[in-house]
């Protein structure tokens, strides 16, 4: 059993269109950061989330943390293909300083 | 200027033989990691160490050795590889023990194909 489940799985949409992806957790999380993989390549950091409620924004990447600290959302807008990649969320939770990953959710943006 | 670099990218190798897996960070930090993701991108952690000393040690089989001579290198050894050993592995690294709020900084991943 996953700590942190990522849904959906897969996401292919067009250029311009807008789009979400969902991380959920039973365990309450210290914070909760979402990465980015590219093919070939490994996860980079996108954002780092600490504070339950939180919304940040990264140019037309917006991040928000639950209210209860065990989940989080990444709203992308206006999608373009240079976001096509494999988005991870990672937290550890209160009591344990390991970093669990999502199984992540692979976005295809077509030209 | 890698931060974290690692060798050898691609390996190719027989079941049954011995490999090892190299890893450099030049970022300073204390902690490094090793990761493995599987043929579903499932990315899921290994072993870590924090100033050379073990603190994480999954259940992985004991074929798997990590070796830290250092705190800017931390090596994966695997003895008798076996076909479900496929997979890229992935180094990390961050300033301290990592969890929550800690960034972690990755390598470029060694693919590694056992025939």
């Amino acid at each position: 059993t996953q700590l942190l489940e990522q849904s959906p799985q897969f996401l292919s949409i067009q250029e311009g269109e807008n789009l979400t992806v969902y991380c959920n957790s039973s365990s309450v999380f210290s914070s909760l950061q979402w990465y980015r993989q590219e093919p070939g390549e490994g996860p980079v950091l996108l954002v780092t989330v600490v504070t339950g409620g939180e919304v940040k924004k990264l140019k037309r990447l917006t991040f928000q943390f639950g209210d209860a600290r065990k989940d989080s959302s990444l709203h992308i807008t206006a999608a373009q293909p240079g976001d096509t990649g494999l988005y991870l969320c990672a937290g550890g939770p209160w009591d344990d300083y390991k970093l669990s990953f999502g199984a992540g959710t692979t976005v295809t943006v077509r030209a | 200027d890698t931060a974290v670099s690692q060798t050898p990218k691609y390996l190719v190798t027989q079941m049954g033989n011995d490999k090892s897996i190299k890893c450099e960070q030049n970022l300073g930090h204390d902690t490094m990691y090793w990761y493995k993701q599987d043929s579903k991108k499932f990315l899921k952690i290994m072993f870590s160490y924090n100033n050379k000393e073990l603190i994480i040690n999954e259940t992985v089989p004991n074929r798997f050795s990590p070796k830290s001579p250092d705190k800017a290198h931390l090596n994966l050894h695997i003895n008798s590889l076996e076909l479900g050993d496929s997979a890229v592995y992935f180094c990390a690294s961050s300033t301290s023990t990592g969890g929550g709020g800690e960034t972690q900084y990755f390598g470029p991943g060694t693919r590694l194909l056992v025939l």
